[in-house]
Order: C-alpha cells, then sequence, then structure tokens
C-alpha cells in the first residue's frame, strides 16, 4: 500500500519558469511533510517541510503548500534554474514513529 | 556542525562474498540511523533502522543485517550476497523527537 504517491515520473519546465511537484497521501495520521532532492549517485538533501498546521510555508525560490482536506502537497519552485534539475522526493511522517514513509519520486528536468 | 561518513564509495563484489558498509554520524548524540537503498530507476527502500546501541528494527526480509556497535556507527553487513543486492545503498540520521532525516553520500554496489 503506497501511502505517499507522487503520479508524475517526470517533468520538464523551462528555466525561469514555475515548476510545481505534486504528492498525495492516504494515511490521515501524517502530520509532518517533507521534500528532498536527490541528484545522481547522491544522497537525497532535505529541501523544506511543512507542519500539519500550516498550509503554506516559504524558504527562498521553494515553496510547500498543503491542502490537508485533498490530502495533497506541492513543492513550487521559483524561478527554475538548472541546477534545480533533480529528482525529487515527498515524504511524511506523523509524531510518535521512527520512520519516514517516502514517495516514489518526480524527475525534474529545467530546460535552458 | 554534523556530518555523516559512509564508506566505501563504490564497491564491486561477486555473487556469494560477503559484505560490510559503514556509516558514521559526527557531532551528535544518540541519533535515530537509518539503511536505505535505491535500485537502479526506483525508489528510497527502508532496510533497517536503530533507535539505540545495539537495537535493530527490519523492515525488510532479505539477505542483509544491520548492527550498531557504538551510538554513532551503523553496519550493514551481508553473508553472501546475491545479484540482487545491488542498487545504491544510503545511510541516514534523525535527532530523535525531530522529524527530518539527514543522507550520507552512499555507497554503490554492484554484485557482478
Amino acid at each position: 500500500d503506497q501511502q505517499v504517491k507522487q503520479n508524475s515520473p517526470s517533468l520538464s519546465v523551462q528555466e525561469g519558469r514555475i515548476s510545481i511537484l505534486n504528492c498525495d497521501y492516504t494515511n490521515s495520521m501524517f502530520d509532518y511533510f517533507l521534500w528532498y532532492k536527490k541528484y545522481p549517485a547522491e544522497g537525497p538533501t532535505f529541501l523544506i517541510s511543512i507542519s500539519s498546521i500550516k498550509d503554506k510555508n516559504e524558504d527562498g525560490r521553494f515553496t510547500v503548500f498543503l491542502n490537508k482536506s485533498a490530502k495533497h502537497l506541492s513543492l513550487h519552485i521559483v524561478p527554475s534554474q538548472p541546477g534545480d534539475s533533480a529528482v525529487y522526493f515527498c515524504a511524511a511522517n506523523f509524531f510518535g514513529n521512527e520512520k519516514l514513509t517516502f514517495g516514489t519520486g518526480t524527475r525534474l528536468t529545467i530546460i535552458p | 556542525s554534523q556530518t555523516i561518513h559512509q564508506w566505501p564509495a563504490t564497491l564491486v563484489q561477486p555473487v556469494g562474498s560477503p559484505l560490510s558498509l559503514e556509516c558514521t554520524v559526527e557531532g551528535t548524540s544518540n541519533p535515530n540511523l537509518y539503511w536505505y537503498r535505491q535500485a537502479a530507476g526506483r525508489g528510497l527502500q527502508l532496510l533497517f533502522y536503530s533507535v539505540g546501541i545495539g537495537q535493530i528494527s527490519s523492515e525488510v526480509p532479505q539477505n542483509l543485517s544491520a548492527s550498531r556497535p557504538q551510538d554513532r556507527q551503523f553496519i550493514l553487513s551481508s553473508k553472501k550476497l546475491l545479484l540482487s543486492d545491488s542498487g545504491f545503498y544510503l545511510c541516514a540520521w534523525r535527532t530523535p523527537g525531530r522529524y527530518e532525516q539527514y543522507f550520507g553520500p552512499g555507497t554503490r554496489l554492484t554484485v557482478t
């Protein structure tokens, strides 16, 4: 049972435009959500997170939106840059749980 | 600041040979520690996690084992490697009570 889903395996965006990566979840217990960025042959890097008590969190070019009623979160990157080309994983957890549940990832390609 | 080390960076091993991958964390105490595997073109699969010395939880029954002989040391082992053990192995740590996990640089294992 895939509790965290990233339904788009890949996404291509023109440099300078907005990249929107989506993630859906099914477990109502999740109360914290994270986004990671991964380059090939490297470990994932933590990007940004959001608690379920918020609906938006912003950090520079990165903004995460959470819609609890729809069990949906999205990562917006504005403006997109070539260095943003990577695989992005969303992850979720709940209080007291030792493990993160990861989505399957979306490969973002920024076109110069 | 905290840092996480993994070695070796790459490894080529024949089928049936033993395996030992090591992970160490610096700059923190009593971290939760995790081993993940990413098979080619796939997502992140949690293999083992540990909340303390000698405490190991296994997520996927398989040909691998893990040990935590010291607070900040996590070892992934196998007595006899299979072709299916090939992949990118990632170690991660987390401060207990916080949600974010931080990943090491990874080990590329190729079983031939």
